[in-house]
């Protein structure tokens, strides 16, 4: 079975400060994984994905994303905060092979302060 | 292109009726995804359908079902309605595992 950690279930950053976001995923089998972006009243959107082959992955909105192996981890980063940033964001995470469905974390808020 | 469309996009329902959501894919995609979202549980897998096969089935009581149409359209129905129902029930569609786009979503309101 596979799944994913979230940490921080509400982050806050100044409007031009880093953002990041932290995803541990536990998967007995190398994983795909992504991460969404939700806005208030809208689904969810894919920021970016990870399917093995680049382990730095770069999204849409100025994201990336960085695979590392040895630390299970798939965090979400972006260098400056902008105030549409604010949004809910969900990393989420599949096995490979077969029909296997995506497992989504419990999310992250993120509040931008101007 | 059209996105995913989901109909309603707002219900209120009564304990113990039953309910039919709708959901319609981005052309050409096979693969269709439910989604409960709840502020306490997050997103919960309902079931996936494929070609109107069930790929995929959550943990879900059996009051929750579902089924694909050959245009692939697909609904989901929850019979004899609880309180705890209440959500957002996203739908999303696929080409690729996991590269979904979603719906705005159907807001289930049980009263």
């Amino acid at each position: 079975a596979q799944s994913v950690t979230q940490l921080g279930s509400h982050v806050s950053v100044s409007e031009g400060a880093l953002v990041l976001l932290r995803c541990n995923y536990s998967s007995s089998v190398p994983p795909y994984l992504f991460w969404y972006v939700q806005y208030p009243n809208q689904g969810l959107q894919l920021l970016l994905k990870y399917t093995s082959a680049a382990t730095l992955v770069k999204g849409i909105n100025g994201f990336e994303a960085e695979f590392k192996k040895s630390e299970t981890s798939f965090h979400l980063t972006k260098p400056s905060a902008h105030m549409s940033d604010a949004a809910e964001y969900f990393c989420a995470v599949s096995l490979t092979g077969g029909y296997q469905k995506v497992t989504f974390g419990t999310g992250t808020k993120l509040q931008v302060i101007p | 292109k059209a996105g995913v469309t989901q109909t309603p996009r707002y219900l209120i329902k009564t304990r113990g009726q039953q309910v039919t959501l709708s959901c319609s894919p981005i052309s050409g995609h096979r693969s269709v995804s439910w989604y409960q979202q709840t502020p306490g549980q997050g997103l919960q897998f309902l079931f996936e359908y494929f070609s109107e096969t069930q790929r995929n089935k959550g943990n879900f009581p059996g009051r929750f079902s579902g089924r694909q149409f050959s245009n692939s359209r697909s609904e989901m129905n929850v019979s004899t309605l609880e309180l705890g129902d209440s959500a957002l029930y996203l739908c999303a569609s696929s080409l690729e595992r996991g590269d979904y786009t979603f719906g705005s979503g159907t807001r289930l309101t049980v009263v």
